[in-house]
């Protein structure tokens, strides 16, 4: 059974650093990329970006560049998303998901999600 | 900035017929945009629903179905449910698949 685990909710302050994880299973980690996705609250999804974890190939949204940065493990099969210097814009719950690899394509499709990171960011 | 536009909300009766659509601001979504749909209850996770235009996941039912219509991807519910009640987005994908972008999303009332 594939599944993506994602670490627990996160309370921080303005202006501190954060790592949230997401954690691949039931699966070849490799063999697929992890992409990162926010929803704001009350919003709508927004794609942020995504890791291939066999060789740490990264695309990022232009929305998102040079705000966040992501990266993989590969050898516990886990990938992340960190900040740092948080902003109280930065709150949000933080999902991973499973991108499929096209033949000719970085991806083409999504099928498995995490179940979501609440981070919260207040003074 | 890329923006793909979707309806912000539409209805349907229970055992109705509805289509969404999913405009991109770059001109007529084709199937080289991979368009992939999502369906996103309040408090869970999205849950994917069809890829590369009319694909179904193994879960989808029968009842969800995706094609392109008039220069747009769309999402068909055909024999509506009242668990069909929901907020649904679409993914694009731009620059030869090396990104995504989501629509605003549809909140879909069953009334």
């Amino acid at each position: 059974e594939v599944q993506l685990v994602q670490s627990g909710a996160e309370v921080k302050k303005p202006g501190e650093s954060l790592k949230i994880s997401c954690k691949g299973s039931g699966y070849s980690f490799t063999s697929y990329w992890i992409g990162w996705v926010r929803q704001m609250p009350g919003k709508g999804l927004e794609w942020m970006g995504i890791i291939s974890p066999s060789d740490s190939d990264t695309r990022y949204s232009p929305s998102f560049q040079g705000q966040v940065t992501i990266s993989a493990d590969k050898s516990i099969n886990t990938a992340y998303l960190q900040w740092s210097g948080l902003k109280a814009s930065d709150t949000a719950i933080y999902y991973c998901a499973r991108h499929i690899p096209g033949a000719t394509t970085v991806t083409t499709r999504i099928d498995f999600w995490g179940q979501g990171t609440l981070v919260t960011v207040s003074s | 900035q890329t923006v793909v536009t979707q309806e912000p909300s539409l209805t349907v009766s229970p055992g109705g017929t509805v289509t969404l659509t999913c405009a991109s601001s770059t001109g007529a979504v084709t199937s080289g945009y991979y368009p992939n749909w999502f369906q996103q209850k309040p408090g869970q996770a999205p849950r994917a629903l069809i890829y590369s235009t009319s694909n179904r996941h193994s879960w989808t039912p029968a009842r969800f179905s995706g094609s392109l219509l008039g220069g747009k991807a769309a999402l068909t519910l055909s024999g509506v449910q009242p668990e069909d009640e929901a907020e649904y987005y679409c993914l694009l994908h731009y620059g030869g698949a090396q990104l995504g972008v989501f629509g605003g999303g549809t909140k879909l009332t069953v009334l």
